[in-house]
């Protein structure tokens, strides 16, 4: 079966500090990965995702996520979090099995961002 | 910038209605997705459309229905509400091809009393 494994589901740290948020994914085919972001009272935004190429992808807001084909995974890092990082991420994955996926995601359960002064 | 909207921030309804959400997106995308967010279970998608009057279900659509009439509106239909849809109701709206990023509306909370 496909899934999404986030590994915490909450993480606190005080600001200024690095952070690690930690994805697993199990699928039989290729995939397509991403991470998403949930402020307080708003949907989801795309932070980055990784399609192909380099296995460092950088996305939005400092962060930067490394994808592991060996140990399936798919970690979240910022090397110095700030207040307004406060929220909850989403890691998600797309199967590549040919044909038409129409673009279904499958989500992990979230993990909880709090930062404190 | 791509919009989706969705016609409730909050609902409050009680069991046994019949419950209308609604989303619209604005960048003519094709494909429009519904999904319910509960704590500790993340994002469980319940319904999908790849084009008008199309739809395919989700991995957890019982007590659910969808219609898309027009291109740019998709609805989820709870036929008759039970508490224990009391969720955050998320849509979600992309274009055509295999990675396109999704765009999510605000949501709606939904309390079934």
């Amino acid at each position: 079966a496909q899934s999404v494994t986030q590994l915490d589901s909450q993480v606190p740290v005080f600001e200024e500090a690095p952070v690690e948020l930690r994805c697993n994914y199990s699928s039989s085919v290729s995939v397509y990965l991403f991470w998403y972001v949930q402020y307080p009272n708003q949907g989801l935004q795309l932070l980055l995702k990784y399609l192909s190429g380099s296995t460092l992808v950088k996305g939005i807001n400092g962060f930067e996520a490394e994808f592991n084909k060996s140990q399936t995974s798919f970690h979240l890092r910022k090397p110095s979090v700030h207040i307004s990082d406060t929220a909850e991420y989403f890691c998600a994955f797309l199967a590549n099995a040919g044909g038409t996926s129409y673009g279904k995601l499958t989500f992990g359960q979230g993990t909880i961002l709090t930062v404190h002064p | 910038d791509v919009k989706v909207t969705q016609s409730s921030r909050y609902l409050v309804k009680r069991t046994g209605e019949k419950v209308f959400l609604e989303c619209v997106q604005d960048m003519d995308h094709e494909n429009m997705f519904w999904y319910r967010q509960d704590p500790g279970l993340g994002l469980r998608l319940i319904y999908f459309s790849y084009d008008v009057k199309m739809k395919e279900k989700g991995d957890i659509p019982e007590g659910y229905s969808v219609s898309r009439e027009k291109k740019e509106r998709f609805s989820l239909i709870l036929e008759s509400a039970s508490t224990n849809q009391t969720s955050m109701y998320l849509c979600a709206s992309s274009p055509t091809g295999a990675y396109n990023e999704q765009f999510f509306g605000p949501g709606t909370r939904l309390t079934v009393l």
